[in-house]
């Protein structure tokens, strides 16, 4: 078990290019969430998945964005047209059944930059 | 709703000097409670949890925090700093309208002195 991994850790896109960010949770965690830390801001919840299902997702998670997680295991994060306001980090974080109550692991982020 | 209040965003200690980080939280009911720390271009790692057990929490690396329902607080302290915790740290909330979702502070930026 190497922990969450996320790809790539940076990526400088031009605006208005699409960009694709991917997680590979923990192998036995059935829960991956996505998060985004602007500078200075501390983490902001994106969304939410149980196996394949998107649960929930946050009024941050504008329609240029989408995220998927085909077969329960590893997730996509999807930002179309991208707009410098959307450089950040974005972080991944999977957990068990438990969910919330044991706490999160998160991935090291892939750090966004649109210029 | 919920929220978490960190006071103040960056906090200088001298090496062997008590580390203290403060957090307030506000909510309806006892939530679950963590504090997580964040090096230089890394992702966040769980320091210690609350999860409505014993009040005071020990965590890694030394760190503890103390959950204070009646000041609704959840500060996180350590006796002697070392130069290696110098970092970000962050405490956070469980959201209770949410099964995926913790409510993050701004963070606490900690500096190290020699």
């Amino acid at each position: 078990d190497t922990g969450v991994s996320q790809d790539p850790r940076h990526k400088i896109t031009k605006r208005g290019q699409n960009v694709t960010f991917r997680c590979d949770p923990i192998s036995e965690h059935n829960r991956l969430y996505w998060y985004r830390q602007t500078l200075g801001q501390g983490p902001e919840f994106l969304t939410y998945f149980q196996n394949e299902a998107q649960l929930e997702k946050s009024r941050l998670l504008s329609d240029r964005f989408s995220a998927e997680r085909p077969k329960g295991s590893f997730s996509t994060l999807e930002i179309q047209r991208t707009e410098q306001g959307d450089s950040a980090m974005y972080l991944c974080a999977s957990s068990s059944g438990q969910g919330v109550r044991n706490g999160y692991t998160f991935g090291s982020g892939t750090r966004l930059t649109v210029v | 709703a919920q929220s978490v209040t960190q006071l103040g965003s960056h906090v200088s200690v001298s090496e062997g000097a008590l580390v203290l980080l403060r957090c307030n939280y506000s909510s309806s009911v006892p939530p679950y409670l963590f504090w997580y720390v964040q090096y230089p271009n890394q992702g966040l790692q769980l320091l210690l949890k609350y999860t409505s057990a014993a009040t005071l929490v020990k965590g890694i690396n030394g760190f503890e925090a103390e959950f204070k329902k009646s000041e609704t607080s959840f500060h996180l302290t350590k006796p002697s700093a070392h130069m290696s915790d110098a970092a970000e740290y962050f405490c956070a909330v469980s959201d209770l309208g949410s099964q995926g979702n913790l409510i993050f502070g701004k963070g606490t930026k900690l500096s190290v002195k020699p």
